[in-house]
């Protein structure tokens, strides 16, 4: 197994431009977020799925939209792109919510927005 | 809310010199404390899960304990490769769809 993927690696962004991040798992997991980290600092859920077609918002939503069509994919689409936007983004995903389930990560995009 | 607190910020051992981190959470009632390793530019790599207080989990020179308060990554003689970030994460039985809540890490750096 590829486990989690995400592309691309390295993004630089004009402020106002738009563009998705690309997330996908082959482990037929139900659960997959999206998180932030910035410089020093812990994850930040944006967003997370419990399975095709159903979506919720994490603790930082705003400036993001997300979709998950199947099970492997949820992409993150950032919309007029901020300078406060600029940070590593992960994917992780879940096999359950049962207890204790470990979050498997991907390796990150990391976007910059001038 | 669940809250997660890890102490300290950074750390700086000599290789073979012992030491703790600390991660202290509130959650109101825990379902899972995790901790995980992450290396410059790579995402976090899972290292363990602990269920309840009194629970203790080892891995290579790793152990890892739990309270009722905080949690406690040990870490006997360190060598260079140990050198990374140390993030912990709780997940709360009032959480829904296996959200967690994360630290923000230590940084631990082993000197030769």
């Amino acid at each position: 197994n590829a486990g989690v993927t995400q592309t691309p690696k390295f993004r630089i962004l004009k402020i106002g431009q738009s563009m998705t991040l690309q997330c996908t798992q082959d482990m037929n997991h139900n659960y997959m977020y999206w998180y932030r980290q910035d410089p020093g600092m812990g994850l930040k859920l944006i967003y997370y799925s419990v399975g095709a077609g159903i979506t919720d918002k994490g603790e930082v939503p705003n400036g993001y939209n997300v979709s998950r069509s199947t099970t492997e994919d949820f992409p993150l689409r950032l919309e007029l792109a901020a300078p406060s936007q600029t940070s590593v983004y992960f994917c992780a995903s879940i096999k359950s919510r049962d207890r204790g389930d470990t979050q498997y990560f991907g390796p990150g995009t990391r976007l910059t927005v001038l | 809310e669940d809250q997660v607190t890890q102490s300290p910020e950074a750390l700086r051992l000599q290789e073979g010199e012992s030491s703790s981190l600390n991660c202290s959470y509130t959650v109101s009632g825990l379902r899972g404390l995790f901790w995980y390793r992450q290396d410059p530019g790579k995402g976090p790599e899972f290292l363990f899960t602990l269920y309840s207080a009194g629970e203790e989990k080892e891995k290579e020179r790793l152990k890892a304990t739990l309270t009722k308060k905080e949690s406690f990554l040990h870490i006997t003689a360190p060598k260079p490769e140990d050198s990374a970030t140390y993030l912990c994460a709780v997940q709360g039985v009032g959480t829904n769809a296996g959200k967690s809540t994360f630290g923000d890490g230590t940084t631990l750096t082993v000197k030769p």
